[in-house]
């Protein structure tokens, strides 16, 4: 099983709509958290990364939430535009610096 | 835009033969990872190295093999493909330091007839 697990698996929107995406995580102990974005055929870029004292943080439309305790972490797209079709991943790193992948939500936005 | 380039984009090639897939960044960085990627699935990591002439096998088993000759260049062989290996490979760098931002290459997408 993996120690990320991310929902949901694919998501279709409209334009301009808002979504929120999901990861779980069971890695421990926990050094930071990141959300990257992959464009069909590309590799993945950082949104962003949190660490364990950080509960929130905007990447101008993105914001990524995250409750250490419960081991969950958000995305949140606002106002979605066609561009931000693409993959979300979830990425996080132990202490040790080992850093563990979601499967990704496969986001498509549609005009 | 990161400057990590990979080349071939896209490989078709028959069981059997060697193939090298390349990775070049610009940007110094000391640290640079190798991941298999299947379509609809996460990353896993296969190899990485700290530097020149460090090279470590990742956390999924692989036949493939890496070198690092030159800080900048990183490539990764397979002496015999085999359908098996048909995925899509990224490779990444980072500098130096815990919690570093990874940098991806746009990745091979790998066909084994």
């Amino acid at each position: 099983k993996n120690q990320v697990e991310q929902s949901p698996q694919s998501l279709i929107i409209l334009e301009g709509k808002n979504c929120t995406l999901q990861c779980n995580y069971t890695v421990s102990p926990f050094s930071n958290l990141r959300w990257y974005k992959q464009d069909t055929g590309r590799g993945p870029v950082s949104l962003t990364i949190m660490t364990f004292s950080e509960n929130t943080k905007s990447n101008g439309r993105y914001t990524a939430t995250l409750d250490a305790d419960t081991k969950q972490s958000s995305l949140h797209i606002t106002a979605s535009q066609l561009s931000d079709s693409a993959s979300y991943i979830c990425v996080v790193r132990e202490n040790n610096n080992d850093m563990r992948f979601g499967a990704g939500t496969r986001l498509t936005v549609k005009p | 835009e990161a400057d990590i380039y990979q080349t071939p984009r896209y490989l078709v090639i028959g069981t059997g033969k060697k193939i090298t897939l390349e990775c070049s960044q610009t940007m110094g960085h000391d640290k640079m990872y190798w991941y298999q990627q299947d379509p609809g699935m996460e990353l896993h990591l296969i190899h990485y190295s700290y530097g020149v002439n460090s090279t470590e096998k990742g956390d999924l088993s692989s036949e493939s093999t890496v070198s690092r000759i030159r800080t900048e260049h990183f490539p990764l062989t397979l002496e015999s493909a085999r359908p098996s290996h048909t995925s899509q490979y990224l490779c990444a760098s980072s500098p130096q330091g815990a919690g570093k931002t990874q940098y991806f290459g746009p990745g091979t997408r790998l066909l084994v007839l």
